[in-house]
């Protein structure tokens, strides 16, 4: 079946410092891909996705790119902010309105 | 676009008691709606596919008749906890999938309804 693999956390980073939250994925036929993020307290929003090999997907100074070659999906920012703190799970939905595969969530924490 | 809601956000209840949680969409209409429970500091754990004008499909292990799923119309999805007990304490986390306006492949998700069973 599907599965997806995150980087496991907690991450603490300074403020200003580069972000790497690594995702692999194992999924048939060709899955989109989506990074969620999840403030203290809140649901999921949609922080990016992606639908086909070789897209990046990006917002809020974050991006990924669906890596098909190494099945995988890393996010990345290149300077965090204190409100970027919060918990990060990668996704991957193999058909229309089926259900999602989600990673064991990544937790991020900067400091000032 | 693309909005969901929840209705309680929170919600405290006495053990035995029946607790009913919404979830709308409310700028698009979604043939699919999630249900999701997530203990602290852990993943999203899928208990039911909801679809509108038929049964809710459940997850392996997840009590169908513990955990009743309605999914009356387009907009609107509902999960009620019944005889709540301590245990069922969690956040619970639905999701909803448009039918069109190319939103196919993404899930929108709500804030959550904290439920504490006492």
């Amino acid at each position: 079946g599907d599965s997806v693999t995150q980087m496991e956390g907690p991450v603490t980073l300074s403020e200003e410092a580069f972000l790497t939250i690594n995702c692999t994925y194992t999924a048939t036929g060709y899955p989109s891909l989506f990074w969620y993020v999840q403030y203290p307290g809140e649901g999921l929003q949609l922080l990016l996705k992606a639908t086909k090999a070789d897209d990046k997907g990006s917002n809020k100074g974050f991006e990924a790119t669906y890596r098909k070659e190494t099945t995988s999906f890393h996010l990345e920012k290149g300077s965090v902010q204190v409100s970027d703190s919060a918990v990060y799970f990668c996704a991957l939905k193999n058909t229309n309105a089926g259900k999602s595969t989600f990673g064991d969530g990544t937790t991020l924490t900067v400091k000032p | 676009g693309a909005v969901v809601s929840q209705h309680p956000s929170w919600v405290i209840c006495k053990s035995g008691t029946s607790v009913k949680i919404e979830c709308r969409s409310l700028d698009f209409q979604a043939t699919t709606m999630f249900w999701y429970r997530q203990f602290p500091k852990q993943s999203l754990m899928l208990m039911a596919t909801s679809n509108e004008g038929s049964k809710a499909t459940y997850e392996q292990g997840v009590e169908k008749d513990k955990f009743l799923i309605n999914h009356a119309s387009l907009t609107l999805s509902t999960l009620t906890v019944t005889s709540a007990h301590p245990e069922d304490s969690s956040f619970y986390i639905c999701s909803a999938v448009a039918t069109a306006g190319g939103f196919t492949d993404t899930q929108y998700f709500g804030p959550g309804t904290r439920l504490t069973v006492l």
